[in-house]
């Protein structure tokens, strides 16, 4: 079975400041890869997939993530934080598309000012 | 929009009660899914239904059950609440051909005392 792994609980940048939210996971082959962000409140949101090709992929709100297979991981990135990206963080894998999520534990980005 | 509502964002019910919680999605999308969401924890898959009618265990049915009896309508049933089962809801539905967008619903943080 496929697992996630995001190593870090929180993560406190400032504002401006780049952001990098590590995602490591376990799977044979190559996965479908996913970050999530939660907004207090809020359901999930989708912020960007993996499937195949390009291993850098862009997401919405200025977010990246680059897909490394020699390193089983797919770190979220983005140059400069606003505050409004403090949220928590999901990384999720699924064997395929029609396949079920198994999720992170998922980051908390704290941004001070 | 895709629009996936959930009947409550807050409830308080005490153990041993019969709880319903309800998730409706406009979008006429076949697969739905139920989580279960704790800190520390990230997000647990409950139960999923890929049809009408359909259901299948996820990584933590017990003490849950569901019902799918309209495509647009997924209820995640507690037969006799415990404390815990206190914990934040989540469902989520995507379409059959294009799975790996998931969508999700805003929540329901249910207490039961």
């Amino acid at each position: 079975a496929q697992s996630v792994t995001q190593p870090d609980i929180h993560i406190t940048v400032s504002e401006g400041a780049s952001l990098e939210l590590r995602c490591n996971y376990s799977y044979g082959a190559t996965p479908y890869l996913f970050w999530y962000v939660q907004s207090p409140g809020q359901g999930l949101q989708l912020l960007l997939k993996y499937f195949s090709g390009d291993t850098l992929v862009q997401g919405i709100k200025g977010f990246e993530a680059e897909f490394k297979r020699s390193q089983s991981s797919f770190n979220l990135r983005k140059p400069s934080v606003h505050w409004s990206d403090a949220a928590e963080y999901f990384c999720a894998v699924a064997p395929s598309g029609y396949s079920t999520l198994t999720f992170g534990k998922g980051t908390m980005l704290l941004v001070s000012p | 929009d895709v629009k996936v509502t959930q009947s409550s964002r807050y409830l308080v019910k005490r153990t041993g009660e019969k709880v319903f919680l309800e998730c409706v999605q406009d979008m006429d999308h076949e697969n739905m899914f139920w989580y279960r969401q704790d800190p520390g924890l990230g997000l647990r898959l409950i139960y999923f239904s890929y049809d009408v009618k359909m259901k299948e265990k996820g990584d933590i049915p017990e003490g849950y059950s569901v019902s799918r009896e309209k495509k647009e309508r997924f209820s995640l049933i507690l037969e006799s609440a415990s404390t815990n089962q206190t914990s934040m809801y989540l469902c989520a539905s995507r379409p059959r051909d294009n799975p790996e967008t998931q969508y999700f619903g805003p929540g329901t943080r249910l207490l039961v005392l």
